[in-house]
């Protein structure tokens, strides 16, 4: 069965310090597709990346950056120099070619 | 493109009332789909629709939930009676497809049952 843990469910930050979100998943099969999308206070899910277990290049956009393991079932997200503008729940989720599967969020605070 | 339109953005009722949320997904989204979400917590499917037929409704509590897509394009959930433990945002969401495609989220119907 598939299954997302984030288990930070808090993590506050001061602005233009570097912060690393937690995500680890379980699934039985070899093909899937992880998933990291953002909840501004507003309440619309944001998309910001979206990866197939075949490629586990790390992934930099911005000051956004992703760093898949597979050895270790993780898919973490790192936002560098973090900014007020990034408080939200951070979640990651997971497709096995099914409906999406979410962890329970992080709730990142950034305090200026 | 135009985003996932869902109304209303919040509603309050009564217990045992009944509410219905409607959902317009984005043009040539052929999947759709229905998230509840709770405080705190992560969306959980309730519904996925391809077209106009159900894919998956395991998770839906077919004893006060409905939904339906008639024509294959907008669609309606509803709760019927409405317990306490409903109160949740409840999200819509549409997609080409699974797995590789992301989806697109609509903004949220709030739902506070009283």
């Amino acid at each position: 069965a598939q299954k997302v843990t984030q288990a930070q469910t808090e993590i506050s930050v001061v602005e233009k310090e570097d912060v690393t979100l937690d995500c680890v998943y379980e699934t039985r099969d070899t093909t899937y597709y992880l998933f990291w999308y953002k909840q501004p206070p507003s309440g619309e899910l944001v998309f910001l990346i979206r990866r197939n277990s075949f490629d586990e290049q790390n992934e930099i956009s911005g000051r956004y950056s992703w760093n898949f393991q597979k050895s270790t079932s993780s898919f973490n997200f790192t936002i560098t120099a973090s900014q007020v503008v990034d408080s939200a729940v951070y979640f990651c989720a997971l497709s096995e070619d099914t409906p999406l599967v979410f962890g329970k969020g992080t709730r990142l605070s950034v305090i200026a | 493109e135009a985003g996932v339109a869902q109304s209303p953005r919040y509603k309050i009722i009564e217990k045992r009332q009944s509410v219905a949320f409607w959902c317009n997904p984005i043009s040539g989204h052929a999947t759709l789909y229905w998230y509840q979400q709770i405080l705190g917590q992560g969306p959980k499917l309730l519904i996925q629709f391809q077209n106009n037929g159900v894919v998956d409704d395991s998770q839906l509590p077919k004893d006060r939930f409905s939904a339906e897509r008639l024509k294959g394009v907008d669609s309606t959930l509803k709760i019927q009676p409405a317990k306490l433990e409903d109160s949740a945002v409840y999200l819509c969401a549409s997609s080409r497809g699974q797995g590789f495609y992301g989806y697109t989220f609509g903004s949220g119907t709030r739902l506070t049952v009283v």
